[in-house]
């Protein structure tokens, strides 16, 4: 079993809807992120949570919610989904160092 | 602030030949650093990542990478490319102090042509 799960791994939707992926992990670490990847930009950060208790805003947080419902689960929001949002999106986790360990990701369209 | 740049949208390499992918970084403080490799529809997997020591750091599948601290540079090498090595290449940064998640660079895609 992976180690990083996303749910659903694509996802097809119209303007407007919310939208929730959900990332699950066993590795046990503490530190959980939300990536969004566009061609010829990289990896931009959404949101991290370094414990259940902490969440913090990334680079691109502007659109987006998360939730941390426990050690293992960090869920990424949607409220109103618009066609900008399209895009691949990653769940990681991290040890202390920062070592991090990602999805296999979620491609999502919006329509 | 803390940045990543990898000048290089894409490198081309015959296979058998060494290989170079380029990666210069800005941080304050001392960084920790990182590659990942992206292949075709799946997660960044970690290659290898310097923290401190030495500064040639050995990773997965024969790849290596020399800390520079007067260059602010981190390339990541290997002697005889694989065709199988074509991918998407990242590095990553973050200073070593601080609660602080990684930043990470726009990505290298490597071609490695038979």
């Amino acid at each position: 079993d992976a180690d990083v799960t996303q749910t659903p791994r694509n996802r097809i939707t119209k303007t407007g809807k919310r939208i929730m992926l959900e990332c699950s992990q066993t590795k046990g670490h503490d530190r959980m992120y939300w990536y969004r990847q566009d061609p010829g930009l990289g990896l931009r950060l959404i949101y991290y949570s370094f414990d259940v208790k902490d969440i913090n805003k990334g680079e691109i947080s502007d659109g987006y919610s998360v939730s941390r419902q426990a050690q293992a689960k960090f869920s990424l929001s949607l409220e109103s989904a618009i066609p900008n949002q399209t895009a691949l999106y990653f769940c990681a986790t991290s040890d202390l160092v920062g070592s991090q360990h990602f999805g296999d990701g979620t491609r999502l369209s919006i329509l | 602030a803390q940045s990543v740049a990898q000048p290089e949208d894409q490198v081309n390499v015959a296979e058998g030949n060494p290989l170079t992918v380029k990666c210069t970084y800005s941080v304050s403080g001392n960084p920790y650093l990182f590659w990942y490799v992206q292949y075709p529809n799946r997660g960044l997997q970690f290659l290898l990542k310097y923290i401190t020591g030495d500064n040639l750091v050995k990773g997965s599948y024969g790849f290596e990478a020399e800390f520079n601290k007067s260059q602010t540079s981190f390339h990541l090498k290997k002697p005889s490319a694989l065709v199988s090595d074509s991918a998407l290449y990242f590095c990553a940064v973050r200073a070593d102090t601080g609660r602080r998640a990684l930043t990470f660079g726009s990505g290298t895609r490597l071609q490695v042509q038979p």
